[in-house]
């Protein structure tokens, strides 16, 4: 069975101060990790697609990056309108479009 | 370029009543996922339709069905309504190509079941 792991569960930031949300995953034959973000009342905003380890994609503050275990979403000197629930999710092997979702990382960027 | 449309945006409805939800996704887009989101569970994947064929399921009962019409519409129905079912309904689109920019989600109905 797939499962994603978001750690930590929540996440308070002074503003300015760099840190990384951390998902681990057991997909089978992982066809795409994605990063979402969601605020509340609002449905998940894609955010990254990586498909092999050692990919890194980047946009603006956030950087993500794959290893064959884990996926890391690094937050340079945020700001306070970074702050949103952000979710990680695996796609499993060929012919299924099901994401398995972790449960997310609450972060709250403080002014 | 319109985003994914869910209607309606809130429904009380109450238990062992059903209830349809709709979902119009990007155009062109061809491909239909729904998931339910609640506090607990986190966002659990119901069902994926493309081409107006269900292609897969997810853990759920049989109370919780699901159709895609030809112009890639698509509809999920919840019968004999539980409170249990009260969630957050999300419906996601995208083009069935890797590297597409992944599933673009639509603001969701939320359900409550009174």
């Amino acid at each position: 069975e797939d499962q994603v792991t978001q750690s930590p569960e929540a996440l308070r930031l002074q503003e300015g101060e760099s840190s990384s949300l951390n998902c681990s995953y057991t997909v089978s034959g992982l066809r795409g990790l994605f990063w979402y973000r969601q605020d509340p009342g609002k449905g998940p905003e894609f955010l990254f697609t990586l498909y092999s380890a050692g990919e890194e994609k980047e946009k603006e503050r956030l950087k993500a990056t794959l290893t064959k275990k884990e996926s890391f979403l690094h937050i340079t000197a945020p700001k306070p309108e970074d702050s949103a629930t952000y979710l990680c999710a695996g796609r499993s092997g060929a012919g299924s479009y099901q994401l398995t979702f972790g449960k997310g990382t609450k972060l709250s960027v403080i002014p | 370029k319109a985003g994914v449309t869910q209607t309606p945006r809130y429904l009380i409805k109450t238990r062992g009543q059903q209830v349809t939800l709709s979902c119009s996704p990007i155009s062109g887009h061809r491909s239909v996922s729904w998931y339910q989101q609640t506090p607990g569970q986190g966002l659990q994947f119901l069902f994926e339709y493309f081409s107006e064929t269900q292609r897969n399921k997810g853990n759920f009962p049989g109370r919780f069905s699901g159709r895609q019409f030809s112009n890639s519409r698509s509809e999920m129905n919840v019968s004999t309504l539980e409170l249990g079912d009260s969630a957050l309904y999300l419906c996601a689109s995208s083009l069935i190509m890797e590297g597409a920019g992944g599933y673009t989600f639509g603001s969701g109905t939320r359900l409550t079941v009174v």
